[in-house]
């Protein structure tokens, strides 16, 4: 099984739907992420989370909402989805060394119509 | 804020030495990261520098001068297989130790 496990892996959907992406991590590490990427603008944080009672904005948290369900649960929700929302998404989870190593979930295609 | 710089495409042919390389802003320097990204596949982390100077891990190399907020990722005996896109990262403590992304640099390596 992955360390870090994301559904759906594609979406199809329509303007002005809610979305949930949802992200499930085995390593038993504290800190998790959501990033968003599009071609030529790499990947963007959008929010992120260092414990089950901790969560903090990212570059770009407008129109995203997360709820950080246990310490291996990290959801990710577009309460309104438009179209420039339309990207692949990543879940992260990191270790606490001096690195802050990423490990990242194999990415949720989202795309609205 | 933070904002990092790296070329958008490099090309090179198999065998060779190619390096790329990236300069960052941010207020809250901690370190800098270096991560693979294959087509379809996710980021997997290469290497990572807090120090200045070189970090070798077998082929790949990454330095970074923190005086000059530069840093480079050096590829060795290039295979096919290294073509991908690689993406230079800073880990910022402004806000919790967080990881904020350059835009990647497309790496092509022809026979």
């Amino acid at each position: 099984d992955a360390d870090v496990t994301q559904t759906p892996r594609n979406r199809i959907t329509k303007t002005g739907k809610r979305i949930m992406l949802e992200c499930s991590q085995t390593k038993g590490h504290d800190r998790m992420y959501w990033y968003r990427q599009d071609p030529g603008l790499g990947l963007r944080l959008i929010y992120y989370s260092f414990d089950v009672k901790d969560i903090n904005k990212g570059e770009i948290s407008d129109g995203y909402s997360v709820s950080r369900q246990a310490q291996a649960k990290f959801s990710l929700s577009l309460e309104s989805a438009i179209p420039n929302q339309t990207a692949l998404y990543f879940c992260a989870t990191s270790d606490q060394s001096g690195a802050n190593v990423l490990t990242f979930g194999a990415g949720s295609r989202l795309t609205v119509l | 804020g933070q904002s990092l710089e790296q070329p958008s495409e490099v090309t090179a042919v198999e065998g060779a030495i190619v390096q790329i390389n990236c300069t960052y802003q941010t207020s809250g320097f901690y370190g800098l990261s270096w991560y693979q990204q294959h087509d379809g596949g996710a980021p997997t982390f290469l290497s990572y520098n807090a120090l200045d100077g070189l970090e070798e891990t077998g082929r790949f190399s990454s330095f970074l001068s923190r005086s000059d907020s530069y840093g480079y990722l050096l590829l060795q005996e290039l295979q096919m297989k290294d073509s991908a896109s690689y993406f230079c990262a800073v880990r910022d403590n402004t806000g919790g130790f967080k990881t904020i992304f350059g835009a990647g640099t497309r790496l092509f390596v022809k026979a």
